[in-house]
């Protein structure tokens, strides 16, 4: 069954650095996601892309963070400037119409900024 | 706020025994969807049933959506111990957005 392949599953990054989550669709999937998972904490909405561009973000999705699809393939999260406060579970996500199906999520990478 | 709530927030039961859990919202959908998660783990999407559905099955698990009361149930029958998990609702707004809302969950143990 296809899958969504997110790297890497664990980062540790000292605050204020940069990290780069990386997530690669299902290959006909038209929308793609980021949502993050603080720990204990409810499934939240940062960022929808589809046609090459956001469709929309949420309060959490603000100047630090960036989205990008390189080559077609590959969608990434970008942090600029981590805070502690975002060490959380980000999970990638997928969807072939964002209306008729469910969304494939990848496992996750578990960012902790130290 | 479009975000389902869960309800009960934990289950204990025996394996064998069914599990029901609810879901309310708060305004119109397309579709609402429930996930699982096991600890620590990615979200396995289950079943999606959209608003002009009233009851929808899949293997051991069966849906109902209340549109009126805004509101759905999940039940999973003859639980087994590797149910054991997080079970979450989603909406899918209707409107232009392209997101979905997650609730906080509820944690389902089976007990062997």
């Amino acid at each position: 069954e296809p899958e969504v392949t997110q790297t890497p599953s664990h980062q540790v990054t000292q605050m204020g650095q940069e990290v780069i989550l990386r997530c690669v669709p299902i290959s006909n999937h038209l929308y793609f996601y980021w949502y993050r998972q603080i720990l204990g904490q409810k499934v939240e909405f940062l960022v929808s892309f589809y046609n090459n561009e956001i469709s929309e973000k949420s309060e959490i999705f603000d100047d630090q963070f960036s989205v990008e699809r390189p080559d077609g393939s590959n969608f990434t999260l970008k942090i600029r400037s981590t805070k502690l406060e975002d060490s959380a579970m980000y999970f990638c996500a997928s969807s072939e119409d964002g209306v008729n199906y469910g969304y494939t999520f990848g496992s996750g990478t578990r960012l902790t900024v130290v | 706020s479009q975000q389902g709530e869960e309800d009960p927030q934990a289950l204990s039961i025996q394996e064998g025994e069914n599990a029901t859990m609810n879901c309310s919202y708060k305004t119109s959908i397309n579709n609402l969807q429930w996930y699982r998660q096991n600890s620590g783990r990615g979200l396995v999407h289950l079943i999606l049933i959209r608003s002009n559905e009233r009851e929808k099955h899949s293997g051991r698990l069966r849906v109902t959506l209340d549109t009126s009361k805004k509101s759905s149930s999940l039940l999973i029958t003859a639980s087994r111990a590797a149910d054991t998990a997080s079970y979450f609702c989603a909406t899918d707004p209707f409107s232009n957005d392209y997101k979905l809302s997650f609730g906080a969950g509820t944690t389902v143990t089976v007990r062997a």
